[in-house]
C-alpha cells in the first residue's frame, strides 16, 4: 500500500550545492511527474516522464534535471541549488499520460536553500 | 497557454454550512477538470473530476458544476465537517497539459 514514496522528506542545502530527490511508485504506472508547490502559486510541473525511457520539460524546468531510472523510479536533480528553488516538491504518477486521469502524489519533500 | 484562476484563496465556514470554491480557465480546448484535496503534510488527492461532456457531477456531499460557455467550474461541499478542512486545488487540462489553480484554504469551524 505504499503508493508513491519520496525521499528525503526534508533537506537543507547551501547555495551551489547539489542534491537528488528520489521517487518510486509501486502501482505499475507508466507516467511519472515532478511538481513544485509554492505559496499562492499552486502546483507547477517541472518535468514529466510519459513512459519509461522518455522525459519532457514542464512549465518550470530551469535548474533541474530528471532521470527515469526504470518504470518504478523517477529522480529529480538540482545541480547547483539556488534560494529560488526553496519549495515543497511532489512526485506523482498516473496509469496513462493524457493529462485526463488521476494523479497519485507522494507526501512531498521540503527543500530549503540558504 | 492555459491560465486557471481560483477563488477565494481562503474560506471559513461553520460546521454544517456549505462551501463553494470557483475556478475560471482560459483555454477553450480544456476538457478535463479535476479537484484535489491536500491535507496538512500530505500530497494532494483527487476527490472529484468532471469532463466537458458533463455539466454536473455529484459524489455524496461533494459536487462539481461546469459551465463551458463561461469557462468556469465550481466545487460545492454541503454539510461541511471539520475533516473537510484542507487546501483544495482545481485544475484544467486537455490531452497535452494540466494546469492547477493557486489553491483555496478551507477552514471548517466547529
Amino acid at each position: 500500500n505504499a503508493g508513491v514514496t519520496q525521499t528525503p522528506k526534508f533537506q537543507v542545502l547551501k547555495t551551489g550545492q547539489s542534491m537528488t530527490l528520489q521517487c518510486a511508485q509501486d502501482m505499475n504506472h507508466n507516467s511519472m511527474y515532478w511538481y513544485r508547490q509554492d505559496p499562492g502559486m499552486g502546483l507547477r510541473l517541472i518535468y514529466y516522464s510519459a513512459s519509461e525511457g522518455t522525459t519532457d520539460k514542464g512549465e518550470v524546468p530551469n535548474g533541474y534535471n530528471v532521470s527515469r531510472l526504470n518504470k518504478r523510479e523517477f529522480s529529480l536533480r538540482l545541480e547547483s541549488a539556488a534560494p529560488s528553488q526553496t519549495s515543497v516538491y511532489f512526485c506523482a504518477s498516473s496509469a496513462g499520460h493524457r493529462w485526463t486521469g488521476e494523479l497519485f502524489f507522494g507526501e512531498g519533500s521540503r527543500l530549503t536553500v540558504l | 497557454g492555459e491560465n486557471v484562476e481560483q477563488h477565494p484563496s481562503t474560506l471559513s465556514v461553520q460546521e454544517g454550512d456549505s462551501a463553494v470554491i470557483k475556478c475560471t480557465y482560459s483555454d477553450s480546448a480544456s476538457n478535463y477538470f479535476p479537484w484535489y484535496k491536500q491535507e496538512l503534510g500530505k500530497g494532494p488527492q483527487l476527490i472529484i473530476d468532471i469532463r466537458s461532456n458533463v455539466g454536473e457531477k455529484k459524489d455524496q456531499r461533494i459536487a462539481v458544476t461546469l459551465n463551458k460557455t463561461a469557462k468556469h467550474f465550481s466545487l460545492h461541499i454541503t454539510e461541511t465537517q471539520p475533516e473537510d478542512s484542507a487546501v483544495y486545488f482545481c485544475a484544467a487540462g486537455d490531452g497535452n497539459k494540466l494546469v492547477f489553480g493557486a489553491g483555496t484554504i478551507l477552514r471548517v469551524k466547529s
